[in-house]
């Protein structure tokens, strides 16, 4: 099984600056890697697929970055909308289909 | 638009059962892979089990593995999680999620609102 590590486990940042969230693989998955948004008490959304492609509707402020074992999601220009949990999930190797811990954000 | 929308949950006590139901539209449901993914309270994201398009292959999590059954009826646009002798630990929300494609190398798009199951006696 393919285990996701991310960091860190929380977040604060002030409106307008730029977060940067990562996410690590136990090996190498490519870039079969997804990031999703979950703000609370909503279900996640896609923001990311294929480690950089921009899910539909997604501002251009999110982008993501990397192969193999290490990933980035940058949020630039941070909003007060962006707080949320962000997760990774490898899409590689399955079953499992795997997910990070989450890292929570907060503006 | 496409939409899914899971039904079926609530309290349940150990050892007993429950079935979920997942209903698709705003897509041709035959043409896509669908998972069923749960959130235990205050935790994260724990893949449960995918069925493909036309149901010939299942897979699932291994903490779920001859309790959990997944399937899926292409006329209704409808995913079934049936799950048997249930744990305290199993209590979590439920969603769905559709694939991308019919590929199961895939990425999850979109899910459902999820319908929480609350196992206790």
């Amino acid at each position: 099984e393919i285990v996701m590590t991310q960091s860190p486990a929380t977040l604060s940042v002030s409106p307008g600056e730029r977060a940067t969230l990562s996410c690590r693989a136990s090996r190498s998955i490519s870039t079969n890697l997804a990031w999703y948004q979950q703000e609370r008490g909503q279900a996640p959304r896609l923001l990311i697929y294929g480690a950089s492609a921009r899910a539909a509707g997604i501002p251009a402020r999110f982008s993501g970055s990397g192969s193999g074992t290490e990933f980035t999601l940058t949020i630039s220009s941070l909003q007060s909308e962006d707080s949320a949990v962000y997760y990774c999930q490898q899409y590689n190797d399955w079953p499992p289909y795997t997910f990070g811990q989450g890292t929570k954000l907060e503006i | 638009q496409v939409q899914l929308v899971e039904s079926g949950g609530g309290v349940v006590q150990p050892g007993r059962s429950l079935r979920l139901s997942c209903v698709a539209s705003g897509f041709t449901f035959t043409n896509y892979a669908v998972h069923w993914v749960r959130q235990a309270p205050g935790k994260g994201l724990e893949w449960v089990a995918v069925t493909s398009y036309d149901g010939s292959n299942k897979y699932y999590a291994d903490s779920v593995k001859g309790r959990f059954t997944i399937s899926r009826d292409n006329s209704k646009n409808t995913l079934f999680l049936q799950m048997n002798s249930l744990r305290v630990e199993d209590t979590a929300i439920y969603y769905c999620a559709r694939a991308y494609s019919s590929n199961l190398n895939n990425w999850f798009d979109p899910w459902g609102q999820g319908t929480l199951v609350t196992v206790s006696s």
